[in-house]
């Protein structure tokens, strides 16, 4: 139990649907991320949000629309999402957004398959 | 060139070798190297973070940075089944910068 929980687990979603992956942390942690992790492709950083407010977005497409209402929530978003966005969506946290001396705490992810 | 360079595996080992897993990168303004450990079907988990070249040794883990090389490496001495799990190593410029990932070794330790 890292103290960073993921809700679904596990989602199915067909390419017209809407729906949203939740994150709760339990740490007192100041800073949330989403990642996606795919077969055989490295950890890419979707969104980074420091006491609320989005403070990095790497070009990621517009179907994925992150909410973080307050410090310890956050949300994506997905709609008329891709077959190839099919992957695991991991949530983290840290004290603060810099990385640096900073431990991240993953959450166990989402498993996300778009049919 | 990708900037983080790892071997997915899989690796395959008999308990109680030493294992040696191996990241190469092209950013030369990497400063700080970290190993996460991925268990199936769950998140990452910082396993070993350090700052500029040298070693570092935490039980029967030790992690090594050659900056000149540009190329760290994660040790286990004396593995054990409970080791099985993707190997993933990271690295981040010095300020406020997102890490790089690499692939991840999936390595299975047999009894």
């Amino acid at each position: 139990e890292t103290g960073v929980t993921q809700t679904p687990r596990h989602l199915v979603m067909g390419m017209t649907n809407k729906k949203s992956l939740k994150c709760e942390q339990h740490l007192g942690h100041n800073a949330m991320y989403w990642y996606k992790q795919s077969a055989k492709k490295p950890l890419e950083l979707m969104f980074v949000y420091s006491l609320e407010e989005r403070v990095e977005n790497n070009s990621v497409p517009s179907r994925f629309s992150p909410e973080c209402p307050n410090s310890s929530h956050l949300f994506l978003h997905l709609h008329t999402l891709q077959p190839e966005d099919s992957a695991l969506y991991l949530c983290a946290s840290s004290q603060d957004s810099g990385h640096l001396g900073n431990t991240i705490y993953f959450g166990e992810g989402s498993w996300l398959t778009v049919v | 060139q990708k900037e983080v360079e790892q071997d997915p595996g899989p690796l395959s080992v008999p308990e109680g070798a030493i294992v040696s897993l191996n990241c190469t990168y092209s950013n030369s303004a990497f400063q700080y190297f970290m190993w996460y450990r991925q268990y199936s079907r769950k998140g990452p988990e910082l396993l070993m973070y350090t700052y500029s070249s040298g070693n570092k040794e935490d039980g029967r883990f030790t992690a090594q940075v050659d900056k000149s090389s540009k190329y760290i490496s994660l040790f286990i001495r004396d593995s054990q089944p409970s080791d099985s799990a993707t190997y993933l190593c990271a690295m981040a410029n010095s300020g406020n910068t997102p890490l790089v990932f690499g692939k991840g070794t999936r390595l299975s330790v047999i009894a």
